[in-house]
């Protein structure tokens, strides 16, 4: 199993709340990933990272932030939750050259 | 838009036969890689073919590529019951200095 944590694994939360999923990898990987999947559908790259203060926006627009001040860490943050964020968010993390993607188990967020 | 699409979106098969599904993608690639996901899962890796190479083996799997067509094809043989996911590819297109992004997958269900 590859070592890459998200929290929470669940989380419910009212329209304008803050919220910060986190991710976290032990591998020592460069480059860093977040995508959102809704049920059954495809995955939309959003942020990315090739390195600590490196950020780039993915394919899909997204309202969420994120940022890379250390290796390990990559977290998301929405300013103000609404219901059309209500999603699956998968973090993912891979090593040097054409390495493969390490994926967290996800974080299901729905907005109420 | 997406870079991979993968067809069929899914497919339905008794345990024993084998299951192929397509990827075609729309730019030139460094490398291809198949992903599975189990429901509500992150994605497990299962192989990478890079864009120099036509056919690659892993066990049960074979997966070929075709840089000329942009298209690719996943090969289970002997599927089981287990083998049921959905399946994805996704390419790492030249210049874009390994920005993942992911096709819209494969339903493969494995009748027992």
């Amino acid at each position: 199993e590859a070592d890459i944590y998200q929290t929470p694994r669940y989380l419910v939360i009212g329209t304008g709340k803050k919220i910060t999923l986190e991710c976290s990898q032990t591998m020592g990987h460069d480059k860093m990933y977040w995508y959102q999947q809704d049920p059954g559908m495809e995955l939309h790259l959003i942020h990315y990272s090739y390195g600590v203060n490196s950020t780039e926006k993915g394919d899909l627009s997204s309202e969420s932030t994120v940022s890379r001040i250390r290796t390990e860490h990559f977290p998301l943050t929405l300013e103000s939750a609404r219901p059309s964020h209500t999603s699956q968010y998968l973090c993912a993390s891979s090593g040097e050259g054409n390495s493969p993607l390490h994926f967290g188990n996800g974080t299901r967020l729905t907005v109420t | 838009s997406q870079q991979g699409e993968e067809d069929p979106q899914a497919l339905s098969i008794q345990e024993g036969e084998n299951a192929t599904m397509n990827c075609s993608y729309k730019t030139s690639i460094n490398n291809l890689q198949w992903y599975r996901q189990n429901s509500g899962r992150g994605l497990v890796h299962l192989i990478l073919i890079r864009s120099n190479e036509r056919e690659k083996h892993s066990g049960r799997l074979r997966v070929t590529l075709d840089t000329s067509k942009k298209s690719s094809s996943l090969l289970i043989t002997a599927s089981r019951a287990a083998d049921t996911a959905s399946y994805f590819c996704a390419t790492d297109a030249i210049g874009s200095y390994q920005k993942v992004t992911f096709g819209i997958g494969t339903k493969l269900q494995v009748i027992p």
